[in-house]
């Protein structure tokens, strides 16, 4: 069963901030949002996770919502390496659950 | 984080035969998993390969078919057997550590 929603595909103007939205209506208290990012040819690669509070590392900025319902992750100034696939995951956090991934969202950065 | 290489990158085999995919991680982990990647699609547990016991298969996957072993805490290999055009796929690992999954480069199928 999906337990998050992602539009399939967006476009970005590089240079510009590019703002990907995911909802997580049903979401746990245990639960943490995660998201990784798949470019062309390679496998998925970590971005950054929260539980409740904003968190920012030096790849993106996550946004979670104070209901927990959604959350939006943010890439600060899109370049065209950017462009992948981006999947919204929640999971509890720790090292022995499985990832299961949605269909993501697909990023064009546009020059 | 932890570095996963895999072997082979990509092959290409006759339908009834079988492939085996290695994974290795440069450093003890406690979960492993396989994922299967069809074209154009997302990624689909395989299972999860346990050391020490039998990998846990996800509904649809079944042993016989995906078997896999877990000597040790940086290895695993995924064998696919009796191979048919549909298994075309890239077939990729991932390694736990701590809060994150770190995933190899995949492996490329393409049967023929």
């Amino acid at each position: 069963d999906a337990k998050t929603t992602q539009p399939p595909s967006m476009d970005c103007a590089e240079g510009r901030a590019a703002n990907l939205p995911c909802n997580h209506s049903t979401i746990s208290g245990n639960e943490y949002v995660y998201w990784y990012r798949q470019i062309h040819s390679q496998g998925p690669q970590y971005i950054i996770h929260g539980l409740k509070n904003n968190e920012t590392n030096e790849m993106a900025s996550l946004i979670i919502t104070e209901d927990r319902k959604s959350s939006t992750l943010i890439l600060p100034h899109a370049t065209l390496r950017d462009t992948a696939v981006y999947y919204c995951i929640v999971e509890p956090k720790t090292s022995y659950d499985k990832v299961i991934f949605g269909p993501g969202t697909s990023l064009s950065v546009i020059p | 984080s932890a570095v996963i290489s895999q072997k082979p990158s990509r092959d290409i085999c006759q339908r009834g035969t079988s492939l085996t995919i290695q994974c290795q991680v440069d450093s003890q982990v406690t979960m492993m998993f396989w994922y299967r990647q069809q074209p154009g699609q997302s990624l689909t547990l395989i299972a999860t390969a346990n050391q020490g016991s039998e990998a846990t298969y996800e509904s649809g996957f079944v042993i016989d078919k995906f078997p896999i072993s877990r000597p040790n805490l940086t290895f695993s290999t995924l064998t696919v057997s009796n191979l048919s055009p549909e298994d075309s796929s890239i077939y990729l690992c991932s390694a736990a550590r701590g809060s994150e999954q770190y995933f190899g480069p995949g492996t490329r199928l393409t049967v023929t």
